[in-house]
């Protein structure tokens, strides 16, 4: 069976430094994908960035970089120069690499930026 | 270009009651799906439609069900509703692809007293 591990539940980082959220994933399937999406306290998901099983380059999108390690199925987000906007919930999810394929999100990961 | 759409936001109901709620997919995409949202049971797949039929669907009882229209449009049912189904629904959409990227909505947060 599939499944999302994040193992921090919370963390803390200053104001303009770097930070990594680990999530390591489970699967025995060949083809999927890596989505880490931000959920503020307002609820809505936010879209962050998305690294297919296939993806030889790490996927970067502006200050959001997925460390993605195959061997060791683990996928960590990293976020150069925190903001204090960065302050949410962070999900790591997978999808199966199937139309229409479910996404299984881990239990997240509370980020706080401190000034 | 218009983000994935919920309406409504909020909604207060009671045990037995039923509720529909929907959601307006990104302009050109073609699949939607379903997920809710719990504190103690995290975010857990419902069921995704595409192209009007439905293509995958979660453990959920039969009193959750969906529906497309032809314009891409999604609405979500629930009918006799427990206290249980208090959570955050959230709805993704995506062209349908097996790599696609899924973005959502705002949500809609059912409270049922």
């Amino acid at each position: 069976a599939q499944k999302i591990t994040q193992t921090q539940p919370g963390m803390f980082v200053q104001e303009k430094e770097a930070v990594t959220l680990d999530c390591t994933y489970d699967t025995s399937d060949q083809s999927y994908g890596l989505f880490w999406y931000k959920q503020p306290s307002s609820g809505e998901m936010i879209f962050l960035i998305y690294q297919g099983s296939y993806d030889e380059q790490n996927a970067t999108e502006g200050r959001y970089s997925l460390n993605f390690q195959k061997a060791r199925k683990s996928a960590n987000l990293v976020i150069s120069a925190s903001q204090l906007g960065d302050s949410a919930m962070y999900f790591c999810a997978m999808r199966e690499g199937v139309p229409g394929g479910k996404l299984i999100f881990g239990q997240g990961t509370e980020l706080s930026v401190k000034p | 270009k218009a983000g994935v759409t919920q309406t409504p936001r909020y909604l207060i109901k009671t045990r037995g009651q039923q509720v529909t709620l929907s959601c307006s997919p990104i302009s050109g995409h073609r699949s939607v799906s379903w997920y809710q949202q719990t504190p103690g049971q995290g975010l857990q797949f419902l069921f995704e439609y595409f192209s009007e039929t439905q293509r995958n669907k979660g453990n959920f009882p039969g009193r959750f069900s969906g529906r497309q229209f032809s314009n891409s449009r999604s609405e979500m049912n629930v009918s006799t509703l427990e206290l249980g189904d208090s959570a955050l629904y959230l709805c993704a959409s995506s062209f349908g692809g097996a790599h696609e990227k899924l973005f959502f909505g705002s949500g809609t947060q059912l409270s049922v007293l």
